[in-house]
């Protein structure tokens, strides 16, 4: 069964700092990894998704990566803000998962003006 | 555009009540999804349509159900519920097939029940 964590589980930086969220998986047969932001009581906003045969994908500030041989994936984010607060989820699609996702516990980030 | 929409946005209804959740999405996708989400917890699937048919119930209590009446829409039926129940109910949707499948989700509704 597909387990996924992520680390750390909160995190406070102040405005700037660059920073890096860490996703781990256990098990690499996988479609894709999806990065997700979600403000609180707010839905689920989608970031990147990394495909099994990509590396990374950027977006703006953000970069993230895949190293599916060894079951892991990073955000990346840089120059903080304080807007980029909120939690943030990293979802796998399985290849015998059918479409379902698996997401971690999420990282809390907080950016402090 | 990217948009998932879902009606409304806060339920407050009591154990004996009928009530509807409604999901809406016109980005042609054919895989639409319920998922469950207590606070400071990921999403929980609850149910799969794909092109409108059930494709997957992660065995959720009957006084849940689900109907797809095409492609765009997407329902969620409530009756009897319990306390324990009250959650945001999260719709999403996406092409459910292949390394490139995105799923987009809605705002949600936040649901309590008395």
């Amino acid at each position: 069964k597909q387990e996924v964590t992520q680390i750390p589980a909160a995190l406070s930086v102040p405005e700037g700092e660059n920073l890096v969220l860490n996703c781990s998986f256990t098990d690499s047969a996988i479609y894709n990894l999806q990065w997700f932001r979600q403000d609180p009581g707010k839905g689920l906003t989608s970031l990147l998704l990394i495909q099994s045969s990509q590396r990374e994908q950027t977006s703006g500030r953000l970069n993230a990566s895949l190293d599916k041989s060894s079951g892991r994936s990073t955000l990346y984010i840089a120059a903080s803000q304080p807007g980029d607060s909120a939690t943030y989820l990293c979802a796998v699609r399985g290849e015998t998962s059918g479409s379902r996702l698996t997401f971690g516990e999420g990282t809390q980030l907080t950016v402090n003006p | 555009d990217t948009e998932v929409t879902q009606t409304p946005k806060h339920l407050v209804m009591g154990m004996t009540n009928k009530k509807s959740l409604k999901c809406e999405q016109h980005m042609g996708h054919r895989a639409m999804y319920w998922y469950k989400q207590k606070a400071k917890k990921p999403p929980e699937l609850m149910f799969v349509y794909s092109y409108e048919k059930l494709s997957i119930n992660e065995s959720v209590p009957s006084r849940f159900s689900p109907e797809c009446p095409n492609s765009s829409l997407l329902n969620l039926h409530l009756h009897a519920l319990q306390p324990e129940d009250s959650a945001l109910y999260l719709c999403a949707s996406g092409t459910g097939t292949g390394v490139t499948d995105t799923q987009y989700f809605g705002p949600g509704t936040r649901l309590t029940v008395l």
